[in-house]
């Protein structure tokens, strides 16, 4: 079965801290994909990043960065110098390797305070 | 990029009462799209899968008399809440998946129910 477990519940820094969201997954399957999705107050879901198992390299965009393990089956996620517009909630997700369609798995989510 | 349009973004009704949310995907064609329900400070569950011409494929636990899931176009997807019921209060979000080698999933903004 697949699972994707966030141990963060709640996060808060004051701005311009580092913070590192932790991600941790399972799965059976050999091929998959993994994302990080942002949910502000408004609610909707922003997508961040979609990476492929076999793709390990780590990915910087601007203050965000990703360190996918497959060895430890971790996807974290740092955001460099916080700022207050980074609160919100954050979403780590699963999905199979499915030409045919696939829904996400999501993490419980961590709930990021940025304080001024 | 792809955009996922989900009306509407809130609702009140009373009880006993159907609720239709409907999800389109407005500059590409989704053949599958998917529905998620989210309870304050949880994760969001996925509900069901909808595939365009053929009946929804529903998780387990989600009631598919009450939840009615119509895919009749490429485009739209929409979600019936029948004879709603204060626990069925949350907030529903809806997913549209962009096939093609560099597929991905893109959300909708939301609709928060609250029935009274």
């Amino acid at each position: 079965a697949q699972k994707v477990t966030q141990a963060q519940t709640e996060i808060s820094v004051v701005e311009k801290e580092d913070v590192t969201l932790d991600c941790v997954y399972e799965t059976r399957d050999t091929t998959y994909y993994l994302f990080w999705y942002k949910q502000p107050p408004s609610g909707e879901l922003v997508f961040l990043i979609r990476r492929n198992s076999f793709d390990e390299q780590n990915e910087i965009s601007g203050r965000y960065s990703w360190n996918f393990q497959k060895s430890t089956s971790s996807f974290n996620f740092t955001i460099t110098a916080s700022q207050v517009v980074d609160s919100a909630v954050y979403f780590c997700a699963l999905s199979e390797w499915d030409q045919a369609g696939t829904a996400l798995i999501f993490g419980k989510g961590t709930t990021l305070s940025v304080s001024s | 990029g792809a955009v996922v349009s989900q009306h509407p973004s809130r609702v009140i009704c009373k009880s006993g009462t159907s609720v239709k949310i409907e999800c389109r995907s407005l500059d590409f064609q989704a053949t599958t799209m998917f529905w998620y329900r989210q309870f304050p400070k949880q994760s969001l569950m996925l509900m069901a899968t909808s595939n365009e011409g053929s009946k929804a494929t529903y998780e387990q636990g989600v009631e598919k008399d009450k939840f009615l899931i119509n895919h009749a176009s490429l485009t739209l997807s929409t979600l019936t809440v029948t004879s709603a019921h204060p626990e069925d209060s949350s907030f529903y979000i809806c997913s549209a998946k962009l096939q093609g080698f560099n597929e991905k999933l893109f959300f909708g903004s939301g609709t928060q129910l609250s029935v009274l």
